[in-house]
């Protein structure tokens, strides 16, 4: 039982850079999410998607754009990588019930370094 | 803003013993509280939830209490184990929005 996929792990990339996170589930939830995790802080909403087509913006969009490519897979794309993007990306994915209670089920996190 | 934050940044306790997490919250409008627990490198796990029209819950040795009149979550661990040790997460959500606010995390650590 997979959940929630990410791919990569790991990345460096240099400033000015642009890469694409992805992210896969197989539990046929609905809702996805992108969070950003920064040392002593909490998760940070990116973009979030209610429904395969929809996209909106979270607490910090400035920077990322994303796709919901179909119901299963939602990425995350850096056009032009900066250092204050360097963090740990998480993806998240809920159900229907998930979606009003606040559970969510999360990857294992993209440890992004931006020189 | 709105924001969920938490009182204690570290928390030490001794094996065996209980262990409380305190949150303070500001959004009275939020419909649930959730707690999550999240191990060295690795994702966030949901532990449990509370819907604001409830006081306490109960799960497997975890207790959720809810106090509106104050805005204070606190997540109750018994018998505290050595696989207890991670971060711990408060957060909120309002039905509908589909925008989970996480506060900023207290670390558990359990001492053998």
């Amino acid at each position: 039982n997979a959940g929630v996929t990410q791919t990569p792990k790991f990345q460096v990339l240099k400033t000015g850079q642009s890469m694409t996170l992805q992210c896969a589930q197989d539990m046929n939830h609905n809702s996805m999410y992108w969070y950003r995790q920064d040392p002593g802080m909490g998760l940070r909403l990116i973009y979030y998607s209610a429904s395969e087509g929809t996209t909106d913006k979270g607490e910090v969009p400035n920077g990322y754009n994303v796709s919901r490519l179909n119901k299963r897979e939602f990425s995350l794309r850096l056009e032009s990588a900066a250092p204050s993007q360097t963090s740990v990306y998480f993806c998240a994915s809920s159900g229907a019930s998930g979606g009003a209670t606040g559970e969510l089920f999360f990857g294992e996190g993209s440890r992004l370094t931006v020189l | 803003g709105e924001s969920v934050g938490l009182h204690l940044p570290t928390l030490s306790v001794q094996e065996g013993d209980n262990s409380i997490i305190n949150c303070a919250y500001s959004n009275s409008a939020s419909d649930y509280f959730i707690w999550y627990k999240q191990e060295s490198g690795k994702g966030p796990q949901f532990i449990i939830d509370i819907r604001s029209n409830m006081d306490k819950r109960q799960g497997q040795r975890v207790t959720v209490l809810l106090n509106k009149t104050v805005k204070h979550l606190s997540l109750q661990i018994a018998a505290t184990q050595p696989g207890d040790s991670a971060v711990y997460f408060c957060a909120e959500n309002i039905r509908g929005y589909q925008k989970v606010t996480f506060g900023t995390g207290t670390k558990l650590q359990v001492i053998p």
